[in-house]
């Protein structure tokens, strides 16, 4: 069965300093979704990316799938307190009408 | 604009007792429709889904189940709950066809005493 690894598992950042964010998966992904999720709260869905090499950007955070499509990075720049949370990449292998897998999480802290 | 709504936000019950969760959708028609679970450790799993009224797959095996009364209403439910139900709950809706997105509820956290 297809497995996601995140890395790191946490992460401490001073408030203005870049940080990366990765998603590795055992087979070749059909999509790579990334999201969000303040404690307690449901999912912000944030971007989900299909073609290999295929890079997509909201506000300051920019996700990348690699041309193998086994690999995704998350870079957020000029990190914010905002930005603080638990961020989730969830996968499909191939077509199989939207259901995920998701890694265990990143959780972010931003020091202001 | 599409909003997805669960209730309750919230729930303690003890062991043994029955479960009733819902996901309701506005805004779109006809969209597939899952249900998470989030234990601790922050992981999620697939529960269940559904491609339309009536039809559910289950992913997981356990004392759970799932129903699709209604094109927009997702419904989880359990006849007897054990402590390991515990959990925060999500439901997920994504439009038919499409393959880029796909949007969570505010989830329920469940609390099994």
């Amino acid at each position: 069965s297809q497995e996601l690894e995140q890395s790191p598992q946490s992460l401490i950042v001073q408030e203005g300093k870049n940080l990366t964010i990765n998603c590795t998966s055992s087979k070749t992904l059909y999509g790579l979704y990334w999201y969000k999720q303040k404690y307690g709260e449901g999912l912000i869905f944030l971007m989900m990316l299909q073609k290999g090499g295929e890079e997509k950007s909201h506000e300051k955070i920019t996700a990348k799938l690699d041309e193998k499509k086994q690999q995704s990075s998350l870079h957020i720049t000029a990190s914010q307190p905002s930005h603080a949370g638990i961020y989730l990449c969830g996968a499909e292998n191939y077509n199989q009408g939207g259901k995920l897998i998701f890694g265990q999480g990143t959780e972010l802290s931003v020091k202001p | 604009s599409q909003t997805i709504h669960q209730w309750p936000a919230t729930l303690v019950q003890p062991v043994g007792s029955p479960l009733s969760l819902e996901c309701t959708v506005e805004g779109t028609s006809n969209p597939n429709l899952y249900w998470y679970r989030q234990a601790a450790g922050r992981g999620l799993q697939l529960l269940f889904y559904s491609v339309g009224i009536g039809q559910i797959s289950s992913e997981v095996p356990q004392n759970l189940s799932a129903s699709r009364p209604q094109d927009r209403q997702f419904i989880l439910s359990s006849k007897k709950l054990l402590l390991s139900d515990s959990g925060f709950y999500l439901c997920a809706w994504r439009k038919r066809g499409k393959t880029d997105e796909q949007y969570f509820g505010p989830g329920t956290r469940l609390t099994v005493t």
